[in-house]
């Protein structure tokens, strides 16, 4: 059965921490992405990573940052997180080949206090 | 402008009654491919369809089916004789030739509760 996990499902933080969400994908998958998803506003896309090393700004990028040392593993860095971040994060992979669907994780639902 | 717009954002029925979701889309593209996916509670979005800008026959699944239209940029899915397990969240999706890396732009989903 493939898989997309997310380290936490939920996590609580101070304004001001710095946050990782960790994301692994046991598909051999070379895309990998990061979304918030907010009421109304459907998943926006922050960060998407292409291969090991190489990333791409999404919509929202501002206060984010990622990480992808190995094709499975891609990470999502909140420097200093502001109440603002207060949001579920969802991440997804997909193969390369154009316009396939991409497979997504159950989410973290992250409160900045 | 939103490019993909999902103007219901709760629609609640009650179990065997069908419903049709709405979702219309933006593009200058003459290639592009749409998407369903379907967010339980549990949270994680599962995909149910794609389609591409070519084929615009409908298509049917089971209970579920769609009906694109490119005339009115519209992409809708009905699911007939509903269930309580259809309880969800819908997200139709856009992905467009000059998307690196495959990425999708998403509407803002519709809320859908099946009451027994």
């Amino acid at each position: 059965d493939v898989k997309v996990t997310q380290s936490s499902r939920y996590l609580v933080k101070r304004t001001g921490e710095k946050v990782f969400l960790e994301c692994v994908q046991d598909m051999d998958h070379e895309n990998m992405f990061w979304y918030r998803q907010d009421p109304g506003l459907g998943l926006r896309l922050i960060y998407f990573s292409y291969d090991v090393k190489m990333k791409e700004k999404g919509d929202i990028p501002e206060g984010y940052s990622v990480s992808r040392e190995k094709k499975e593993r891609f990470s999502l860095i909140l420097e200093s997180a502001s109440t603002n971040q207060t949001s579920m994060y969802l991440c997804a992979s997909s193969t390369l080949d154009l316009h396939n669907e991409q497979f997504f994780g159950p989410g973290t639902r992250l409160t900045v206090l | 402008a939103q490019k993909v717009t999902q103007a219901q954002t709760e629609i609640s029925v009650v179990e065997k009654e069908d419903v049709t979701l709405d979702c219309v889309y933006e593009t200058r593209d003459t290639t592009y491919y749409l998407f369903w996916y379907k967010q339980p509670p549990s949270g994680e979005l599962v995909f149910l369809i794609r389609r591409n800008s070519f084929d615009e026959q409908n298509e049917i699944s089971g209970r579920y089916s769609w009906n694109f239209q490119k005339s009115t940029s519209s992409f809708n899915f009905t699911i007939t004789a509903s269930q309580v397990v259809d309880s969800a969240v819908y997200f139709c999706a856009l992905s467009e030739p000059d998307n690196a890396g495959n990425m999708l732009t998403f509407g803002g989903g519709t809320r859908l509760m099946v009451k027994p």
